[in-house]
This record gives C-alpha cells, structure tokens and sequence, in this order.
C-alpha cells in the first residue's frame, strides 16, 4: 500500500520551546493531509485537515496559534507546536488521502506516528 | 457528530481461534477502512471497502460492508501471536471528507 512518513520519530523539548513534526507521502500525491492526536488506549482525535496550498481546517477545539499547520507541496505537511507545554505531551500522526483508489474512492494511510514528550 | 460504535473493546483468545469485530453507525457511510496499530505506531490499513455489501478478503482476514451501509464486521480465521494489537473500524459518512474512528477493540492471544 501507500506510504506515508513521519519525522521525527520521537522528540524530547524543554517547556516553551518549538517542535516541528514533518509528514510526507512518500509514493502519491496528497492534495488533504490529516493531523490526529492520540492519547493512550485512546482512539485517534482528529486535530486538523490541511489541504494544499490553502489554511488548514481546525477541529473544534484546538487552538490554530498553537499548532500550526502549513501543506505547502502535494507530498509533504508540517505540524508546529508553538510553546510546548507539558500538556501537549501526546502521540501526534499524520495522514494522508490518496485520490487515486478504486472506483474514485479515496482511501487514507497513516504515518508512524511522532511522539512528543514536553519536559 | 458522528459516531462509530466498536465492538467488542476487548478480546482474550487462545493462538488459533478464528475473531470477529464489528462497527455500527446511525448513519449512513460511504466507505469503511478497517486498520490495526502496534504500540507506538501509526495505524495500517487491512481492509478498505467502497460499496454496500462488498465482501473483500486479506489473507486470513475477511470483511464486509453491511447492505445498510450503517456496519462493518472484520473477522480474522485462525488467530496467531503477531495478530495482538488494537484494531480500528473508520469509515467516511456521507457527504463528509473526515474519516470517524471506532473506539477500537484490543486483541490479545494466548499461545
């Protein structure tokens, strides 16, 4: 199937500081990109749709200053964490829509996962 | 919004037993994924599923998307250890582009 990547892997920051989280699909071309967060023996939460060249869509309830979101090419999104606290602490995946599945149905593949701890 | 309601939450078998899981909504959805996560990682698609009573198959793994288009079983035959982790139903309700998530069933096999 599909490929999607994330980097980091895992990152460790100080309280305050800034965390970048890169995504990329790594064989097709994502014009819609998805942020989740995930917190322990939780399911995924939806943070933000992103599409190419256009502002992110904000779920209700995450702060757009906070987590900054930026799909500036077909292959790749970013998530900031602006000011980490220790909060933000999570398990943060991207995903990416692949437009080309059978029948013109879309189907969504997930990257590994970045886990972020906020000292 | 839209709910996906995943059962069972969790399940305890013997290595070798076949296992079924099944997602029901109220409304009405377009496509069903069924997707499993190891700890630490991002989920992996098994199975995506497009039309009202599509039966596709995955190796030992088997699921259907209800005539209704309101459920989605995953049935796994003869269970073995690498199967353990947490398996999400997902699908796209009609006339949305965000993807709803089951709550997940955790499967754990004794060998």
């Amino acid at each position: 199937g599909a490929v999607v990547s994330q980097h980091p892997s895992r990152v460790i920051c100080k309280s305050g500081t800034s965390v970048k989280i890169e995504c990329r699909s790594l064989d097709f071309q994502a014009t819609t990109m998805f942020w989740y967060r995930q917190f322990p023996k939780q399911s995924l939460m939806l943070m933000a749709t992103s599409n190419e060249g256009s502002k992110a869509t904000y779920e209700q309830g995450v702060e757009k200053d906070k987590f900054l979101i930026n799909h500036a090419s077909l292959t790749l999104s970013t998530l900031t964490v602006t000011s980490a606290h220790p909060e933000d602490s999570s398990f943060y995946i991207c995903s990416a829509r692949d437009g080309t599945g059978r029948g013109g149905q879309e189907t969504q593949y997930f990257g590994p996962g970045t886990r972020l701890l906020v000292l | 919004g839209q709910q996906l309601n995943q059962s069972p939450q969790s399940m305890f078998i013997q290595e070798g037993e076949d296992v079924s899981m099944n997602c029901t909504s109220s409304s009405i959805f377009n496509t069903w994924l069924w997707y499993k996560q190891d700890p630490g990682e991002g989920p992996v698609l098994l199975i995506a599923l497009y039309k009202a009573g599509e039966l596709t198959s995955n190796g030992r793994l088997t699921a259907q998307f209800g005539i209704t288009r309101k459920d989605s079983f995953l049935n796994i035959s003869a269970s073995i250890p690498s199967d353990v982790g947490i398996y999400f139903c997902a699908g796209h309700p009609q006339g949305a582009q965000k993807l709803v998530f089951g709550q997940g069933t955790r499967l754990t096999i004794n060998p």
